[in-house]
């Protein structure tokens, strides 16, 4: 799997965007972008994945480059509860099990 | 509330214990996972069940001991654990093995003395 990289720590105010930039400049064609995030004691969560288009649902806006080798993670209206820590993960999903997690970002969402 | 539950939540126990974490699944899947977050360090995948059978272990040393009687449980025996395997135990599902989304449980904090 492609390894990722993604700032230690970011701060956004709360009601702000918050962006979480991802780079992966070595994933392969077949591979997903997925985004989790751990609340303080709590297990990951999925937020969302992507391949080559933009995504979108309730959580979060998913931006993926058109060269692939970086996304954006957006939270549009960031709220307190947003505190967490975001893994950035790329994988194959056809069938490969691994979610191999890094050091991820820790967000903070000040008031 | 994600549908998976563990428990005991908290643990202690020393390095001649013997005990056991539970994993239940509420959710209907057939894949179940356990990963171990130490302090500082990413989650590790540890093992991967599918459909009751053992897919992955990722070189978990032996006094780690999975069991996954049906789809929705799964355990991990613990025995002369180390105080280095002091951690967060996660127990995760999924629909089926590659499903892009995995749903976690709250975890067990154990601390092996």
């Amino acid at each position: 799997d492609a390894k990722t990289t993604q700032p230690p720590s970011m701060d956004c105010a709360e009601g702000r965007a918050a962006n979480l930039p991802c780079n992966h400049s070595t994933i392969s064609g077949n591979e997903y972008v997925y985004w989790y995030r751990q609340i303080h004691s709590q297990g990951p969560q999925y937020i969302i994945h992507g391949l080559k288009n933009n995504e979108t649902n309730e959580m979060a806006s998913l931006i993926i480059t058109e060269d692939r080798k970086s996304s954006t993670l957006i939270l549009p209206h960031a709220t307190l509860r947003d505190t967490a820590v975001y893994y950035c993960i790329v994988r194959v999903a056809d069938g490969a099990q691994k979610l191999v997690f890094g050091q991820g970002t820790r967000l903070t969402i000040n008031p | 509330e994600t549908g998976v539950t563990q428990t005991p939540r908290h643990l202690v126990m020393g390095m001649t214990n013997k005990k056991s974490l539970k994993c239940e699944q509420h959710l209907g899947h057939n894949a179940m996972y356990w990963y171990k977050q130490s302090a500082k360090k990413p989650l590790e995948l540890m093992f991967v069940y599918n459909f009751k059978e053992q897919t992955e272990n990722n070189s978990v040393p032996s006094r780690f001991s999975p069991e996954c009687p049906n789809s929705s449980h799964l355990f991990l025996h613990l025995h002369t654990l180390q105080p280095e395997d002091s951690a967060l135990y996660l127990c995760a599902s999924s629909q089926d093995p590659g499903f892009y989304e995995q749903y976690f449980g709250p975890g067990t904090r154990l601390t092996v003395t």
